[in-house]
């Protein structure tokens, strides 16, 4: 079964702080690559996805994400974040298992952005 | 468009009470899902469902049941509810296998 690793549970940065958040996954056959964010009381929204093609993906709100095959990681990137960035990120990998692609998240990374 | 919609949005349940969960979705998606959040343990996948009729058996099934009688509700059943089913439950729907998916606002269930 494949799983996912999300290294770092808490971060804690200063506005304008660079971002960059851990994804990690365990599924040697094609993956479609996904984060989501959870705002504060809030439902889980897609950031952005990756499916073929280009390596690095823009999402909303200035975040990207690098996919390194070799490395099965699945990266997210912001150069500076603001306040409104606190929120809980998910990463998720969807890989075929048996005769369906089941969606399988990580723990997810509590970020706190202090203004 | 709604999108994903849960009712109720809260509960409180003794245990072994009984209780349905229900998610909506006007999307016209072939594939729902039922996940519970906890704290630390992200989402973990209940069950799932890939067109009307069918259902199948996600990572923690125990305790839950469901059912998809019509493509654009997807029920999740509590048959006796223990504390440990304590949790935020959230319902997502896909058009595709492959596709992103479309989350509810949530339904947060207390079991005391």
């Amino acid at each position: 079964a494949q799983s996912v690793s999300q290294h770092n549970h808490h971060v804690i940065l200063s506005e304008a702080a660079s971002l960059e958040l851990g994804c990690n996954y365990s599924y040697g056959g094609t993956v479609n690559l996904f984060w989501y964010v959870q705002y504060p009381g809030q439902h889980l929204q897609l950031l952005l996805k990756y499916f073929s093609g280009d390596p690095l993906v823009k999402g909303i709100k200035g975040f990207e994400a690098e996919f390194i095959k070799s490395k099965f990681s699945f990266n997210l990137r912001k150069p500076s974040v603001q306040w409104s960035d606190t929120a809980e990120y998910f990463c998720a990998v969807n890989a075929r298992a048996g005769g369906s692609y089941i969606p399988t998240f990580g723990r997810g990374t509590s970020l706190i952005v202090h203004p | 468009n709604a999108g994903v919609t849960q009712t109720p949005k809260f509960r409180v349940l003794k245990t072994g009470q009984s209780m349905t969960l229900l998610c909506a979705q006007d999307m016209n998606h072939e594939y729902m899902y039922w996940y519970r959040q906890d704290p630390g343990m992200g989402l973990r996948l209940i069950h799932y469902s890939v067109g009307e009729g069918t259902t199948a058996k996600g990572e923690v099934p125990d305790g839950y049941n469901v059912s998809r009688l019509k493509k654009q509700n997807f029920l999740l059943g509590l048959e006796s509810a223990a504390p440990s089913q304590t949790s935020v439950y959230f319902c997502a729907s896909r058009a595709g296998q492959v596709n992103e998916q479309y989350f509810g606002p949530g339904t947060r269930l207390t079991v005391t």
